[in-house]
């Protein structure tokens, strides 16, 4: 079975600053996606970024970034220039890939609240 | 407007009265699922359905049952509540195979049972 591990329940930052955002993992498979999921007080899930595990190449999307370190099982999210509207529980996920099952489960940490003070 | 649509959006219930979480999407996708999120817990798999008449247990399925008669729609039936399924429950679903990473999930459901 898969875990994820996010150990800062909490992080908070100053606007306009850059924050990092971690996420461990645990699994035996070797193809498999990594997610980021932001959750505003909307409570709406919004995808932020993910990663395909072949890939050695860090995706990035606008101000979002990750750093993934696959033999570390290692996935870290990083938000530059951070904006108020950033504040948001935040869930790192991962889903085997389609050859490893039926089940296309996202198996989520337990999520980190940040708060950007203006 | 692609989306998962999930009713009621909040509800408070009492416990033993059964009650039905409705979730519907448009976008002719194969794959649904059930999650519940709890503070400290992350989301959690209920049940999930890969095809009309084809479901199977998630990581948490004791007190849920589920239907899929039809493609677009995917309930979630509490028989019989207790104050410990008070949750916030997303219903999601994606493509299959080749895209099935492409998670769309409901807006939510916020469920009291006292």
């Amino acid at each position: 079975a898969q875990t994820v591990t996010q150990s800062q329940p909490e992080m908070s930052v100053q606007e306009a600053e850059t924050v990092t955002l971690s996420c461990t993992y645990d699994t035996s498979e070797n193809n498999y996606y990594l997610f980021w999921y932001k959750q505003p007080p909307s409570r709406q899930m919004i995808l932020v970024i993910r990663q395909e595990a072949y890939k050695q190449q860090n995706a990035t999307e606008n101000r979002f970034s990750v750093n993934f370190q696959k033999a570390a099982k290692s996935f870290s999210l990083k938000i530059s220039d951070s904006q108020l509207g950033d504040t948001a529980m935040y869930f790192c996920a991962f889903m085997k890939h389609r050859s490893g099952g039926s089940n296309y489960k996202l198996t989520f940490g337990k999520g980190t609240l940040l708060t950007v003070n203006p | 407007e692609a989306q998962v649509t999930q009713n009621p959006r909040y509800l408070i219930t009492v416990t033993g009265k059964k009650l039905t979480v409705t979730c519907s999407q448009n976008m002719n996708h194969e794959y649904m699922s059930w999650y519940r999120q709890d503070p400290g817990l992350g989301l959690r798999q209920i049940y999930y359905s890969m095809n009309v008449e084809v479901t199977d247990k998630g990581d948490v399925p004791e007190g849920y049952k589920v239907s899929r008669k039809e493609k677009r729609n995917f309930p979630l039936i509490l028989e019989s509540p207790s104050p410990n399924q008070t949750s916030l429950y997303f219903c999601a679903s994606s493509p299959y195979r080749d895209r099935a990473y492409e998670q769309y999930f409901g807006p939510g459901t916020r469920l009291t049972v006292t």
